[in-house]
């Protein structure tokens, strides 16, 4: 089993809708979690940071789920900018940092 | 806006030749990682260092090395470039703490011929 797994879509929807996308993570003692956004043939970009009690960012809303080992990401109102693949970030217990293999959002007109 | 170099951006060479894939940070990160991504996959840590003097290697098998001897340069080398380490190279740094992320440089598109 990954570390850490996503679904890797593609989650096709039209521009106004908004959109979740989940990722479990394995290792208990994790502390730290990130999404972050890579467009194609890009480097990763740092999103958002997830805290416990959850975050807002403007259209972008992270969640912890925490007794069920789980993150989430909801983005409202999509815009055809948000095409990209959405990355699942766990700090482990081993001092690195752990990437899901990414989630791919097309939003189409 | 995080402040990680690498160079070259875009590199195609002939096999056997040695290469040096250029990685430098301005931040003063402690830690320092070497992924490799084939186009549409995911991101494989091949190195990593905490600090002047320490690397490791990740969880994919690399044939490259790579040094530390200051904190803001992690270079990476391949000795013998082959066909197979044609892929995209991202350079990344992060602070010191474990709730701090990493920040990632431009990559390098390597093509072996």
């Amino acid at each position: 089993r990954k570390e850490v797994e996503q679904d890797p879509g593609p989650f096709n929807v039209p521009e106004g809708a908004t959109v979740a996308f989940n990722c479990t993570y394995s290792n208990s003692a994790s502390q730290s979690f990130f999404w972050y956004r890579q467009d194609c043939r890009k480097e990763p970009k740092l999103l958002m940071s997830v805290y416990s009690s959850g975050n807002e960012d403007g259209r972008f809303t992270a969640q912890l789920n925490r007794a069920s080992q789980y993150i989430s990401l909801l983005i409202r109102d999509s815009k055809l900018s948000d095409s990209a693949t959405y990355l699942c970030v766990v700090h482990s217990g081993f001092q690195k940092l752990v990437f899901g293999t990414g989630t791919r959002l097309l939003v189409s007109p | 806006e995080a402040d990680i170099y690498q160079t070259p951006r875009y590199l195609v060479i002939g096999t056997g030749k040695k290469i040096t894939l250029e990685c430098s940070q301005t931040m003063g990160h402690d830690k320092m990682y070497w992924y490799q991504q084939d186009p549409g996959m995911e991101l494989h840590l091949i190195h990593y260092s905490y600090g002047v003097n320490s690397t490791e290697k990740g969880d994919l098998s690399s044939e490259s090395t790579v040094s530390r001897i200051r904190t803001e340069h992690f270079p990476l080398t391949l000795e013998s470039a082959r066909p197979s380490h044609t892929s995209q190279y991202l350079c990344a740094s992060s602070g010191t703490y474990s709730n701090q992320p990493q920040h990632f440089g431009d990559g390098t598109r390597l093509s072996i011929l």
